[in-house]
C-alpha cells in the first residue's frame, strides 16, 4: 500500500537559517506525484512544491526546493534562508493513481515547524 | 481569478443536527475531491464527483455522510445527525479534468460539535 511517512513531529530553526524537513514515501507505482503543503495557524492548505517521479532535475520554487531521491524513495522539502513566517505545519503528500484515470492524494502526518528569531 | 471556494469557513452544530458543507470549484473545473483532517492530523480523502456523478466514495464514512455536485451549483458534503468525532476540518480541491491532478485546496470548514 501507498505510504508516507514524516519521521519529524516537530523542528525548530533559527531564522535565516536553512531547514530540511524529511518525508519518504513507499509506493510499488512507477508514474507518481510528490508534494509538499504548509498549513499556518490560520488553517489553510497552501501548496508549496511538486515533483514529479519522471522528473530529472529536483523541483525549487523561490525558497523551497525539494531534494528528491529516488532511489531512497525520499523527498525532502529544504527552506533556505527561514523567516519568522515559515512557522507552520508542512505537510508531504503522495499522488495516488487509480484504474480510473484520476488522482487523489495520500498524506503524511505533518511536521510542526517553529522559526526563531 | 477566483480559487476554491468553501463556506461557511466555520460550522458549529449540536450533536443530532445536521451539517452542510459547500465547495465551488476553480472556474472551469468539473472535478471536486473532498478530505477530512482530523486534529493534529494529515488529511484524509472522502470523496471524488464529477458533476452530477460521485465517481469514488471509499474514503467516506457508510452512515451519515453524502455528497453531491449537480449541474448547477456548488459540491455539497452533508453529514446527518453529526457526533462529537465528526469535529474536523473539510478542505476540497478541484480539476479541470479527470486525469489532472489537483494541487489546490479551499480554506476548508471547520467543523465543531457541541
Amino acid at each position: 500500500a501507498q505510504k508516507i511517512t514524516q519521521t519529524q513531529p516537530g523542528m525548530f530553526v533559527q531564522e535565516k537559517e536553512a531547514v530540511t524537513l524529511d518525508c519518504t514515501y513507499d509506493t510499488s507505482d512507477q508514474s507518481y506525484g510528490l508534494f509538499w503543503y504548509k498549513q499556518p495557524s490560520s488553517g489553510e492548505m497552501i501548496f508549496l512544491i511538486y515533483q514529479g517521479s519522471y522528473d530529472e532535475q529536483n523541483a525549487t520554487e523561490g525558497r523551497y526546493s525539494l531534494n528528491f531521491q529516488k532511489a531512497r524513495k525520499s523527498a525532502n522539502l529544504v527552506i533556505s534562508a527561514s523567516q519568522l513566517g515559515d512557522s507552520a505545519m508542512y505537510f508531504c503528500a503522495m499522488r495516488e493513481g487509480s484504474k480510473g484515470g484520476y488522482n487523489k492524494l495520500i498524506f503524511g502526518a505533518g511536521t510542526r515547524l517553529a522559526v526563531h528569531p | 481569478n477566483a480559487g476554491v471556494m468553501q463556506n461557511p469557513r466555520h460550522l458549529v452544530r449540536r450533536r443530532g443536527q445536521e451539517a452542510r458543507l459547500r465547495c465551488s470549484p476553480m472556474k472551469g473545473h468539473s472535478h471536486v475531491y473532498w478530505y477530512r483532517q482530523l486534529p493534529e492530523e494529515g488529511l484524509k480523502f472522502m470523496v471524488y464527483l464529477q458533476k452530477e456523478n460521485i465517481i469514488d466514495e471509499s474514503g467516506m464514512p457508510k452512515e451519515r455522510f453524502s455528497a453531491e455536485f449537480p449541474k448547477e451549483g456548488p459540491s455539497i458534503l452533508r453529514i446527518q445527525q453529526v457526533v462529537r468525532g465528526d469535529s474536523a476540518a473539510y478542505f476540497c480541491a478541484s480539476s479541470p479534468q479527470r486525469g489532472h491532478q489537483p494541487q489546490h485546496f479551499g480554506d476548508g470548514t471547520r467543523l465543531s460539535i457541541l
